[in-house]
């Protein structure tokens, strides 16, 4: 079983939409979530960080954490173009290892 | 300007020919890690540092060799690359395992 697992993608999305991104983590004891924003050809950027149950809400982001379930999910409100890329969930488990997802691709079409 | 600088960005290499591709962070960070990136494997963990002279395995050490003589630098060491090392590499650094880890641009090679 993978450490970190999320939907294949791709994802299309119309522009102004909700699009919904899952992730399923292994290690129950997990305690810091984030997901990455990947462009093509460049390097991972920080868009969230989860570390207890609920919502936490950052403009058009939102990232919903389950730790009952080991589910963490990231929303992209109203959609835009530049929000097409590949989003990567993120685990830090106990020994403050991180565990990256293989990524969901998003395309956002205008 | 608070980054992670990898070098080179870009390299085509053959089999067996030793390469070294340095990092370097400015950020006065601990905590350093090297991952290569393939498709559909997502990043995984090939070594990482949490101080100078301190390094561990990460998850695909094989074939890498890593040292952190300075706290700024970083260099990932293939010994005698083969193709399927061929990867696209990132290198990151961080000021402690709780806090948020920063990327370098990337090196993407190839190897013959």
């Amino acid at each position: 079983q993978k450490e970190v697992e999320q939907n294949s993608g791709p994802l299309s999305v119309p522009e102004g939409a909700i699009a919904s991104l899952n992730c399923t983590y292994s290690d129950r004891v997990s305690q810091s979530f984030f997901w990455y924003r990947q462009y093509s050809g460049k390097s991972p950027e920080l868009i969230m960080s989860i570390y207890s149950n609920g919502d936490k809400e950052d403009g058009r982001f939102t990232a919903q954490l389950n730790k009952a379930s080991q589910y963490v999910s990231l929303l992209i409100r109203d959609s835009q173009p530049s929000d097409s890329a590949t989003y990567l969930c993120a685990v830090r488990s106990r020994d403050y290892k991180l565990s990256f997802g293989a990524g969901t691709t998003v395309t956002v079409r205008a | 300007e608070a980054q992670v600088t990898q070098n080179p960005r870009y390299l085509i290499t053959v089999t067996g020919k030793k390469l070294t591709v340095t990092c370097s962070q400015n950020m006065n960070h601990e905590y350093m890690s090297w991952y290569r990136q393939d498709p559909g494997l997502g990043l995984r963990q090939i070594y990482y540092s949490m101080n100078v002279e301190v390094t561990d395995k990460g998850d695909v050490p094989e074939g890498y060799k890593v040292s952190r003589k300075e706290k700024r630098n970083f260099p990932l060491i293939l010994e005698s690359p083969s193709p399927n090392q061929t990867s696209l590499y990132f290198c990151a650094s961080r000021t402690s395992p709780m806090e948020t880890q920063y990327f370098g641009p990337g090196t993407r090679l190839l190897v013959l």
